[in-house]
C-alpha cells in the first residue's frame, strides 16, 4: 500500500473550517484514501473514504486531485470536539490491513 | 454506524499472569478483525489479523506464542496476553471489518482496552 505524507500538527478555529491535507503520490488505480481520526485514549473513527471522486457524508468533505497524488479532508465547522489525531491511509480496495502512519494532530481552539 | 465493544476497558495486573481481552461486533458479522497495539504518544501499530475459523496472520515482531489470538466466532476474537511483562503495557485496540461491506473496505474499531502490567 502507497504511503502517506501529513503535517505533523495543525490548529484551527472554533466554527471555522479545517482543511487537513495529505499526500499520497505513489498511490496506485485500485488504492481508496480513507480517513480516520482518533480522539485521545479512544479507538479510532471512520470518518470518510473515496477512490476518485470527492465525498461528503455528515462528518466531512473529502476532496481528491485530479491526479490522485493528494487529497484534503474537510471539517467544515471544526469544534473543541474535533480535536484529535487524524489518519490519512490507502490502502487497496481488496487489500486488508489499514496501516497508520503518524497523522496530524488537529488542535480546535476557542 | 457499526459498533465493536472490547472488554475490559482497562486492566491491571501482575507481571507474569495471562490477560484476555475480548472484542465483539455487536450489530455486524466479521469474517476479518485486526489487533493493534498503541504506546503512548505513538500510532498505532497492526499486531496481527484474525480471521474467522482460521489461524491468526501475525506482522512481523510479533511473537504468535505470546499474543494468542483466538476467533472462534463471526462477532467474537479474543487476545491473550500471555505472561504478561510490564513492558507489555500498551493501550491495546481491536477492529473489525464489515462482512457485509468487503469491497469498501470499512473497518470498525473498539475503545480499546489499556493493560498495565506491575
Amino acid at each position: 500500500d502507497a504511503k502517506t505524507t501529513q503535517p505533523t500538527s495543525m490548529d484551527c478555529a472554533e466554527g471555522r473550517a479545517a482543511n487537513l491535507p495529505c499526500n499520497h503520490s505513489t498511490i496506485s488505480g485500485n488504492e481508496y484514501v480513507y480517513w480516520y481520526r482518533q480522539i485521545h485514549s479512544q479507538g479510532p473513527q471512520y470518518i470518510i473514504h473515496g477512490l476518485k471522486n470527492n465525498e461528503t457524508n455528515e462528518m466531512a468533505s473529502l476532496i481528491i486531485t485530479e491526479d490522485r497524488k493528494s487529497s484534503t479532508l474537510i471539517l467544515p465547522h471544526a469544534t473543541l470536539r474535533d480535536t484529535a489525531v487524524y489518519y490519512c491511509i490507502v490502502r487497496a480496495v481488496y487489500g486488508n490491513k489499514l496501516v497508520f502512519g503518524a497523522g496530524t494532530i488537529l488542535r480546535v481552539k476557542s | 454506524g457499526a459498533v465493536v465493544s472490547q472488554h475490559p476497558s482497562w486492566v491491571i495486573c501482575k507481571s507474569g499472569t495471562s490477560v484476555k481481552i475480548e472484542c465483539r461486533s455487536l450489530d455486524f458479522q466479521a469474517t476479518t478483525m485486526f489487533w493493534y497495539r498503541q504506546f503512548p504518544k505513538q500510532s498505532l501499530m497492526l499486531m496481527a489479523t484474525s480471521n474467522e475459523g482460521s489461524k491468526a496472520t501475525y506482522e512481523q515482531g510479533v511473537e504468535k506464542d505470546k499474543f494468542l489470538i483466538n476467533h472462534a466466532s463471526l462477532t467474537l476474537s479474543t487476545l491473550t496476553v500471555t505472561s504478561a511483562h510490564p513492558e507489555d503495557s500498551s493501550f491495546y485496540i481491536c477492529s473489525a471489518r464489515d462482512a457485509g461491506t468487503m469491497s469498501s473496505g470499512e473497518q470498525f474499531f473498539g475503545p480499546g482496552t489499556r493493560l498495565t502490567v506491575l
